[in-house]
């Protein structure tokens, strides 16, 4: 039961650096999402889709980029890394168009630090 | 606006006790998700409820939808539930149907 699988864990990154976060489940979830975790705020969603070849915008897209090519897999891209850009990060996916229909599942995070 | 607020921000408990964390928003929802995060990151989701009350274990959450309100127990608490719990909202209108996140609340439970 691999769930959803998120790499890598730990990324250092100097400003203007791109560079792309893994994100695969192997539950056949429509909905994946990403999301950004910062000090004494709640999480806020990146960018999100619910399916194939389906992608939108949440609350702080601005600097990512997303793909959805596959049910299984949805990378985030980072551009042009900036030190606002410096957080934890977390793909998350859930089963049915906007997880309507129950348990989130999460990776386990990806911590970022751009210099 | 679609608003989400917790409380406690910060609890400390003895072991043994019963834990209540709040959680209140700002208009209508279709569910609201309890989660939780681990010291070392990770997050599981533990509820999902859009009415009533659901019970795992030593953990009750409960919903009151006319008062816009949740709240997560913890009953006979143990250090290893020490974590961030987290209340995630889906409003029906607005947000584009996504989950609006609580701060979380940080709960370190005392041997």
């Amino acid at each position: 039961n691999a769930g959803v699988t998120q790499t890598p864990k730990f990324q250092v990154l100097k400003t203007g650096q791109s560079m792309t976060l893994q994100c695969a489940q192997d539950m056949n979830h429509e909905y994946m999402s990403w999301y950004r975790q910062d000090p004494g705020m709640g999480l806020r969603l990146i960018h999100y889709s619910v399916g194939a070849g389906i992608t939108d915008q949440g609350e702080v897209p601005n600097g990512y980029n997303v793909s959805r090519s596959t049910t299984e897999d949805f990378p985030l891209r980072l551009l042009s890394a900036a030190p606002s850009q410096t957080s934890v990060y977390f793909c998350a996916s859930t089963y049915g168009g906007r997880g309507n229909t129950g348990e989130l599942f999460f990776g386990e995070g990806s911590r970022l630090t751009v210099l | 606006k679609n608003e989400v607020e917790q409380s406690p921000q910060n609890l400390t408990a003895q072991e043994g006790e019963f834990i209540t964390i709040n959680c209140s928003y700002s208009v209508g929802i279709s569910a609201l998700h309890w989660l939780q995060q681990h010291p070392g990151g990770g997050i599981v989701s533990l509820f999902m409820l859009s009415s009533g009350k659901k019970k795992h274990g030593r953990l009750i959450a409960t919903i009151n939808i006319q008062e816009k309100h949740s709240s997560l127990h913890i009953t006979a608490s143990h250090p290893r539930d020490s974590a961030v719990y987290i209340c995630a909202v889906r409003f029906l209108e607005g947000s584009q149907g996504n989950l609006i996140f609580g701060k979380g609340t940080k709960l370190s439970v005392k041997p």
